[in-house]
Parts: C-alpha cells; sequence; structure tokens
C-alpha cells in the first residue's frame, strides 16, 4: 500500500520558471489538500479538493493552480515561480470531508528551492 | 476563522523526564477534533493523538497523553519517559467538523530536543 506519494522530492526552479508537483494516493480518498512549510510558520493550506472536478482555494491560494480530474490525482501547479515559493511541500489525503476520525494522510513532501 | 497557538518555539526535556507542550486555540465551533503531529527529522507527518471535542475524557496513547480544557481552549501535550527518538518538531493543528471539508489549521509548531 503506498499511500500518498509525492513527486519529486527535491527540485530547484529559476525565478519564473514553471512546474507541477504530483501526488497521487492509492487509498480512494475523497479529500485531498496541498500544504505548504515554511521555517517559523507551520503548515498552511494551498488549495484542496473534496473530490474529483471539485477544487477550492486555502489559505495561502496565490501563484498555485490545482486540478482533480481523476481521485488518485491532485498535482500542483506553479505558473511562474518566485522566489517566495522557496517552501516545502506536503499532499495530504483523507477518506471523508469533514470526518476528524479519519485522520489525514501526509506525504513525504517536497523541497522546492526557487532561485 | 479558527487560530491555533504554540507560544514557545522549543523545549528540551532530559531522557526518561515528562515534558508538557502547550496550545491554544480559538473557534466559534462547538463541534471539532484536535491533534498533535510529530514531524522528526525524517520530515514525514506523524499522528501522535487525536481528541473529539465533545469528548470530556483525555486522549492517551501509550507515554502521550493530552489536557484538554475545552472552556479555557487548550490542548496540551504530555509526553512521559521521554525517548531520544521524541526529538522533533510538534505541531497542534485543529479541524471543524462542521462543513464538507477536512480543513486542518495548524499552529507553528514546537522543536522538542531530548537530551541524552
Amino acid at each position: 500500500n503506498a499511500g500518498v506519494t509525492q513527486t519529486p522530492k527535491f527540485q530547484v526552479l529559476k525565478t519564473g520558471q514553471s512546474m507541477t508537483l504530483q501526488c497521487a494516493q492509492d487509498m480512494n480518498h475523497e479529500y485531498m489538500s496541498w500544504y505548504r512549510q515554511d521555517p517559523g510558520m507551520g503548515l498552511r493550506l494551498i488549495h484542496y479538493s473534496v473530490g474529483a472536478g471539485i477544487t477550492d482555494q486555502g489559505e495561502v491560494p496565490n501563484g498555485y493552480n490545482v486540478s482533480r480530474s481523476t481521485t488518485e490525482d491532485f498535482p500542483l501547479r506553479l505558473l511562474s515561480a518566485a522566489p517566495s515559493q522557496t517552501s516545502v511541500y506536503f499532499c495530504a489525503s483523507s477518506p471523508l470531508a469533514g470526518q476528524g476520525n479519519q485522520p489525514q494522510h501526509f506525504g513525504d513532501g517536497t523541497r522546492l528551492s526557487i532561485l | 476563522a479558527q487560530t491555533v497557538t504554540q507560544s514557545q518555539p522549543e523545549m528540551s526535556v532530559q531522557e526518561a523526564e515528562t515534558v508538557t507542550l502547550s496550545c491554544t486555540y480559538d473557534t466559534s465551533e462547538n463541534n471539532y477534533y484536535l491533534f498533535w503531529y510529530k514531524q522528526p527529522p525524517s520530515r514525514q507527518m506523524i499522528l501522535v493523538i487525536r481528541q473529539e471535542a465533545y469528548k470530556q475524557q483525555n486522549a492517551t496513547e501509550n507515554r502521550f497523553s493530552v489536557n484538554f480544557q475545552k472552556a479555557a481552549k487548550s490542548f496540551s501535550l504530555k509526553i512521559s519517559d521521554s525517548q531520544l527518538g521524541d526529538t522533533a518538531m510538534y505541531f497542534c493543528a485543529f479541524m471543524a467538523t462542521t462543513g464538507a471539508n477536512s480543513k486542518l489549521t495548524f499552529g507553528k509548531g514546537i522543536t522538542l530536543s531530548v537530551r541524552p
């Protein structure tokens, strides 16, 4: 059981480049989300999805796009990378929306550096 | 909107001793869940313990227990018999049970070091 798989694990970009961070889960979870983790800031929600075809913004959505064409995949796109987007990115999923008794499963994170 | 506050940026404890990590939160919701996550140097996010707001009994998981004070909006984590493997960053998190999503709101985290 692979759980939540994020690729790549590390990436270095130049300012202005575009990139897609991949996230896939094999648990048939409805809810998927992206967080970014910055020193002293904890994890902040970027975008989330409650099912295929449905996405919504979180706390810090600017500069990021998402789509959810399948239940399994939830890619995060940076259209024009900026140094402020240097961060560690986590993808998470859970079985049912709004059900706190179903804990979120996190991927191992992607460390992204923008030069 | 919910907020989660972890005011201590870092703590240190001697191996085998007990340490308490503090967390306060603010919400207008009546039904919610509270969590403590552990993030070791490997960067994985590991769920340590979970508390449902409607339960008065404090949750326990082996050496980990919480002190949940709903009226005070306080949710502290106690680690007993600290082990070197407990060295990690710890995040307190909140999730409302209303609404059609499972959004987690995290505190800024606390770095815990266990000294041999």
